[in-house]
């Protein structure tokens, strides 16, 4: 089955910085790629997603890229804000109604102002 | 965007004793639903996926006589912990997809402390 891994399990910048947080996957079958921010004891929320199709996709400060024949994918956030800090997880899956999320570590965003 | 909901958000109960969680899709239907369990500054672990109709389909390693899943309409699926013990205590958060791209739009968790 898919496993996805994820780097780095926490990570500290400055407001204003960028932050950049990988995953790879396992499945060649995966095509689907979302990023959820989950912030503590409330639901995960989608904050960007990227399908296998395209290479980049960005909204405002935040971005994705993937790689499928590296079978990995980033997400990059630019001028980091401190309500920006809160636990980042990548997930897997391949597209259609059985399309169970496989879900990395996780990553820390800690924005120190 | 769509909506999930959960019930109850939290739940304490006692060792032996069935805890029954409910998710709701509100404003879309839903054949597929998906059950997770999350423990403290740990990941989301798919535990099964809910079939509208049909059985669950359980994970490797997830007891399914112990955590029954039940998803009688296109609306909502129910997941039972029967016979809790405290290591059951976790955050059982559902999702079902949903939208033109079948999004994962999830609920916001049911906090479940078995004492």
């Amino acid at each position: 089955g898919e496993n996805v891994e994820q780097h780095p399990s926490t990570l500290s910048v400055q407001e204003g910085d960028s932050a950049v947080i990988k995953c790879t996957y396992s499945d060649s079958a995966s095509n689907y790629f979302p990023w959820y921010k989950q912030e503590l004891g409330k639901r995960p929320q989608l904050i960007i997603d990227i399908r296998s199709n395209v290479g980049e996709k960005k909204d405002q400060r935040i971005a994705v890229t993937l790689n499928k024949t590296a079978k990995h994918f980033s997400l990059h956030i630019t001028e980091t804000q401190p309500e920006d800090s809160a636990v980042y997880f990548c997930a897997a899956s391949t597209s259609g109604a059985t399309n169970k999320l496989i879900f990395g570590t996780g990553t820390l965003l800690a924005v120190q102002p | 965007g769509a909506v999930v909901s959960q019930h109850p958000s939290r739940v304490i109960c006692k060792s032996g004793t069935s805890v029954k969680i409910e998710c709701r899709s509100l404003d879309f239907q839903a054949t597929t639903m998906f059950w997770y369990r999350q423990f403290p500054k740990q990941s989301l672990m798919l535990m099964a996926t809910s079939n509208e109709g049909s059985k669950a389909t359980y994970e490797q390693g997830v007891e399914k006589d112990k955590f029954l899943i039940n998803h009688a309409s296109l609306t909502l699926s129910t997941l039972t912990v029967t016979s809790a013990h405290p290591e059951d205590s976790s955050f059982y958060i559902c999702s079902a997809p949903g939208g033109p791209w079948e999004t994962q739009y999830f609920g916001p968790g049911t906090r479940l402390l078995v004492l």
